[in-house]
């Protein structure tokens, strides 16, 4: 079967960095996506993974090892307004996202 | 308009009783799906469009269709709604010829079925 998984909830303080994990194993590897999600609003685009290595995009960044089926988004500086659940998706050979059910990250002052 | 609309952004349904979700998009879009979001797991991918005039069924169609006769509206239709269809109903499109071809989202409908 597919399956994503990564942790349900992690904490962090104001300015500091914070990893939030993410393993899967799917059929078939078109690329793994990184989306944000504030509560009670939609999922926004962060980063996108389809080579091994790491893709950094301002105070965000993003790591995928195909071999191991792992990757991580790395968050730096964080702000109060980084709270937020963090969706962990793969791109399986039809095409389709299969999604993890998220990482909720609470940033305490 | 910019990006996906949906209507309406929330709604309560006798059980039994059959629903049309709307969803359009301006950004001319060939692929445009249909989630679920319940609390505790991922979305859940209900049909799917890969061009006007074709739909898909995903993980979970069951109780739901959807037709896709132009480019921009991908309504989805509850026949006859059930409780456990209650949920956060998401729309989102992209472009499968780009790279990386992202989905974007609609606001969402969130959908109590009583």
């Amino acid at each position: 079967g597919q399956n994503i998984d990564q942790p349900t909830e992690m904490t962090a303080t104001e300015g500091a960095i914070v990893q939030i994990n993410c393993t899967y194993q799917t059929s078939g590897f078109n690329g793994l996506f990184w989306y944000q999600q504030h509560a009670g609003e939609a999922p926004t685009f962060l980063s996108y993974n389809v080579l091994d290595g790491l893709e950094e995009k301002g105070r965000f960044s993003s790591f995928l090892s195909r071999s191991k089926g792992y990757s991580y988004l790395l968050l730096k500086e964080l702000q109060m307004k980084d709270s937020a659940s963090y969706l962990c998706a793969v791109m399986d050979s039809n095409y389709q996202l299969i999604w993890g059910a998220g990482t909720k990250l609470i940033i305490k002052p | 308009i910019a990006g996906i609309t949906q209507a309406p952004t929330s709604q309560i349904l006798a059980a039994g009783r059959r629903m049309t979700l709307r969803c359009t998009q301006d950004m001319r879009h060939n692929a445009m799906y249909w989630y679920r979001q319940d609390l505790g797991l991922g979305l859940r991918l209900i049909h799917y469009s890969n061009t006007a005039g074709t739909t898909g069924k995903g993980e979970v169609p069951d109780g739901y269709s959807v037709s896709r006769a132009n480019t921009d509206d991908f309504p989805l239709t509850l026949a006859s709604a059930v409780p456990s269809q209650t949920s956060v109903y998401f729309c989102a499109s992209s472009e499968r010829s780009a790279i990386p071809n992202e989905q974007f989202f609609g606001p969402g409908t969130r959908l109590t079925v009583l």
